[in-house]
């Protein structure tokens, strides 16, 4: 089945722990890219990938990095998590071009 | 900077009736444009996509697409209490990220 796996799907932690979400395609797809969401704020864009080794800063990389060593997985990693990055985060992947982009189920992270 | 405009809503439709969603947007190299359907707390679902002018419809929704306006909207007919759900506007110029819209937040009332 084509899909976009996230992990953990929900994951407390405490400021300054540091901490990877897990993002994985099976869709061979070259382009993926990381959001979270906040009520009122919609849909954010983080960091995004062209393709591997290649990576970018989307509105909001403040706090946050990403790899992309292999095409079909592109961790998100918080070095040190504070309370304002408590958030439901979503990482989604395309082909490259104007195809649709998929989702994954999302990953509600609270930072106390 | 390049946005992309809903009205967040709510939208309040009785059932049976058509809801029309409203998205303009600021970038006009934009080519590919799509609405998401996402329920609360789930992920977003990508329900159409259209790329020219003019309508495109796939079962009980419509999309349309007026490039000159900047403009794009989905209708569903017979709306249904399981459509609601916020609705998310999404364009791109190509390969570049897509551009979300904030949604409209669709209420279908029994």
């Amino acid at each position: 089945e084509a899909q976009v796996t996230q992990n953990p799907r929900y994951l407390i932690t405490v400021t300054g722990k540091k901490l990877t979400v897990t993002c994985s395609q099976n869709m061979n797809h070259e382009y993926m890219s990381w959001y979270r969401q906040d009520p009122g704020l919609g849909l954010r864009q983080i960091y995004y990938s062209m393709n591997v080794e290649v990576t970018d800063k989307g509105d909001v990389p403040e706090g946050y990095k990403v790899s992309r060593k292999e095409k079909r997985n592109f961790p998100l990693i918080l070095e040190s998590p504070s309370p304002n990055q408590t958030s439901l985060y979503f990482c989604a992947s395309r082909l490259s071009g104007r195809d649709e982009q998929f989702f994954g189920p999302g990953t509600r992270l609270t930072v106390l | 900077q390049k946005e992309v405009e809903q009205n967040s809503g709510p939208l309040s439709v009785p059932e049976g009736a058509i809801a029309s969603l409203n998205c303009t947007y600021s970038d006009r190299g934009s080519q590919s444009f799509f609405w998401y359907r996402q329920y609360s707390g789930k992920s977003p679902e990508l329900i159409m996509s259209i790329y020219s002018n003019g309508d495109k419809e796939d079962g009980r929704f419509t999309a349309q697409l007026n490039k000159a306006s900047q403009y794009v909207s989905l209708l569903i007919r017979d709306s249904q209490p399981s459509d609601s759900a916020t609705y998310l506007c999404a364009v791109t110029p190509g390969n570049t990220p897509l551009v979300f819209g904030k949604g409209t937040r669709l209420s279908v009332i029994a």
